[in-house]
């Protein structure tokens, strides 16, 4: 398997600026998560999507941040507008179904800087 | 409320010695307990976790981790360290009920030959 895909694997763009960050989860996966890191914060949830239905959003830091999973093998991250303090590093992972109990795979990640 | 201690930032260690990672939580029940490790540039890599049972888990790459409830630790242990093992480890604890798992700011494990 090729485990999770998540591209860019590095973005740099300016403030105000829109940004759409994708995830591509392992075939037959259930659960799919969005994770934010930052030297200050460490690693955070952002949101998590159960058969592509949103879940618990709560992690999601205000308005201007926005996932969607149209369908079981995508989802997106989008940031509009940008901002100097979204900079951070963006996790995807996936998790198979049978519970909180499964393993989280992680994506390599993708580095967001926004100037 | 719930949270995750990881005390060492930054741990230096020679190849070949033992290592022990230390992971303190704070959480009103019997949590689920799992130990990631991050290389550089990479994602997180599951090493090993714990939900009942054995309070020694095994994990992959040599990995061990043991739960003490009465010390609210769930430490990780290898007995001989190699170089590839330098990354950056973290400790997540799994709240009931949900996958809002908290993790740990990390400690950076850094070996020397």
């Amino acid at each position: 398997d090729a485990g999770v895909i998540q591209s860019p694997r590095h973005e740099v763009t300016e403030m105000g600026q829109e940004v759409t960050l994708r995830c591509k989860p392992i075939s037959g996966h259930d659960y799919l998560f969005w994770y934010r890191q930052t030297m200050m914060r460490g690693l955070e949830l952002l949101i998590y999507f159960n058969n592509n239905v949103p879940i618990d959003d709560s992690g999601m830091p205000e308005d201007r941040f926005s996932a969607k999973m149209p369908n079981a093998s995508f989802s997106t991250l989008k940031i509009q507008p940008s901002e100097p303090r979204d900079s951070a590093v963006y996790f995807c992972a996936s998790s198979p179904v049978g519970g909180r109990t499964d393993t989280q795979y992680f994506g390599p990640g993708t580095r967001l800087t926004v100037l | 409320a719930q949270s995750v201690t990881q005390p060492d930032i930054h741990i230096t260690v020679s190849e070949g010695a033992s290592l022990e990672l230390r992971c303190n939580y704070s959480y009103g029940a019997t949590p689920y307990l799992f130990w990631y490790v991050q290389s550089p540039g990479q994602g997180l890599q599951l090493l090993l976790k714990y939900f009942s049972g054995d309070t020694l888990v095994q994990g992959i790459k040599g990995f061990e981790a043991e739960f003490k409830r009465s010390q609210s630790s769930f430490n990780l242990r290898k007995p001989s360290v190699h170089w590839s093992d330098a990354a950056e480890y973290f400790c997540a604890v799994g709240p009931s009920g949900t996958y809002k798992y908290i993790f740990g700011t990390g400690t950076r494990l850094k070996v020397l030959a």
